[in-house]
């Protein structure tokens, strides 16, 4: 059974470092073909595409945030990471982490909510 | 970026009734494209990949179709747990990228 969990600090000021964790369980990251995907919308509006970790350590990230972004893995303990610097109330969203088959997110977190208020 | 149109933005139909919601990129991405479900105050759900392939465990009157940059989703006998938000998802090229989202409700 395939499951991922989010967690992440609730609250955080402008100008300040987001680190987030997924941990996961039901796969391996050093799986042929397996990747991890990170989500966010906010309140009430669409889904955006953050960034990709695959099990050979390839990345992908998306270009609309700036170099803002580091994804990691720890494959032993099955956990990946996202790093978000210099946020602002924009970054203000749901956070989610997602099974990443080929492209397409077939099991999804429950997300984490990311609050960005002085 | 790949621009991912999502058309109606909302849609009101009757229990039973047929379904559809259009997604157009803004190139060609070579079927390379999903559709979510997302209830309110849950995690968007896969119901089809690669344009057409049903995710396992999704009902049968879901189905997917289209090619190059125009796609749908069929959604066939209309039930009342289907009344949710639907995403469509490129994932041809990065950055990935979404639709902005078809509210669907019952009338």
């Amino acid at each position: 059974q395939v499951t991922l969990k989010e967690s992440g600090p609730g609250i955080l000021q402008p100008s300040q470092t987001l680190s987030l964790t997924c941990s996961f369980s039901g796969f391996s990251l050093s799986t042929s073909g397996i990747c991890v995907s990170w989500i966010r919308q906010p309140s009430g509006k669409g889904l955006e595409w953050l960034a990709t970790i695959c099990w050979e350590d390839s990345k992908g990230y998306n270009p609309s945030l700036k170099n803002r972004l580091t994804i990691s893995k720890d494959t032993s303990n099955n956990q990946a990471f996202l790093k978000i610097t210099s946020v602002d109330t924009a970054d203000t969203a749901i956070y989610y982490c997602a099974l990443d088959y080929g492209g397409w997110f077939a099991y999804w977190g429950q997300g984490t909510l990311v609050t960005v208020s002085s | 970026d790949i621009r991912m149109t999502q058309s109606p933005a909302s849609l009101s139909a009757s229990l039973g009734e047929t379904v559809n919601i259009e997604c157009l990129a803004s190139e060609d991405i070579y079927s390379d494209l999903a559709w979510y479900q997302q209830k309110p105050g849950k995690s968007p759900q896969l119901l089809i990949y690669n344009a057409n392939s049903l995710q396992n465990g999704v009902p049968s009157r879901f189905s997917g179709s289209g090619s190059g940059t125009q796609y749908s989703l069929k959604i066939n006998s209309l039930q009342s747990e289907d009344v949710a938000t639907y995403f469509c998802q490129q994932y041809n090229n990065y950055p990935y990228t979404f639709g902005a989202g078809t509210k669907l409700e019952l009338k």
